[in-house]
């Protein structure tokens, strides 16, 4: 079946600092991948989806500039949180489908994010 | 987004079938039914999805009524590590590119007991 795979499993980072996030297809080739984020105890939340070789687009609410999303290819997308302060401490997943409608998305294994 | 109603919490004993509701009286009539699971700090896991009919996969059972407006995923033989968030969701289909987005509600924690 499809695979997501989600880079690094854990990050630990000062305030002020970026943290890169890689979200990897690695048996299907993906045009459009999704970023969530989930705080304890609360289901996922969409931050942004992601279109290979085009500019995201950002739900509601969230910043563009803080969170930056690049699909340059269509097997990876990355998500950086840019000058990270501890609110931005989360859990943060991606998902990605094969190329079909209603195909399922499959997800990676997320990211947790520490700001300290 | 149509939106789901499940309930918050159930209990399964080991062994027997967990049957967990959802409600989805706004759904329309291209939207697809999902199913996914989270079991603590992973990324959710598929399950299963269906439009009208009922489906059935290595994991569960799908049970979608007639009018479409509920449907019920039946685990015919509850593990300990089916002890897991459930999540009943309605899929939007955006036409201009292959993706559709999930968007998730609250989900059912479903707890198997010994």
């Amino acid at each position: 079946g499809a695979v997501v795979s989600q880079h690094p499993s854990r990050v630990i980072c000062k305030s002020g600092t970026s943290v890169k996030i890689e979200c990897r297809s690695l048996d299907f080739q993906a045009t459009t991948m999704f970023w969530y984020r989930q705080f304890p105890k609360k289901s996922l939340m969409l931050m942004a989806t992601s279109n290979e070789g085009s500019k995201a687009t950002y739900e509601q609410g969230v910043e563009k500039d803080k969170f930056l999303i690049n699909h340059a290819s269509l097997t990876l997308s990355t998500l950086t949180v840019t000058s990270a302060h501890p609110e931005d401490s989360s859990f943060y997943i991606c998902s990605a489908s094969v190329h079909l409608l209603n195909s399922p998305l499959h997800f990676g294994n997320g990211t947790r994010l520490t700001v300290t | 987004d149509a939106k789901t109603t499940q309930p918050p919490s159930m209990d399964c004993a080991e062994g027997r079938a967990a049957n967990l509701p959802c409600n989805h009286s706004t759904i329309s009539g291209n939207e697809y039914v999902y199913w996914y699971r989270q079991i603590h700090s992973q990324g959710p896991q598929y399950i299963i999805h269906g439009l009208k009919n009922n489906e059935t996969n290595e994991m569960a059972s799908l049970i979608i009524t007639e009018d479409r407006k509920s449907s019920t995923l039946i685990l015919p033989h509850a593990t300990l590590r089916d002890t897991a968030v459930y999540y009943c969701i309605v899929r939007v289909v955006l036409v201009e590119t292959s993706g559709s987005r999930l968007t998730f509600g609250e989900g059912t924690q479903l707890t198997v007991n010994p």
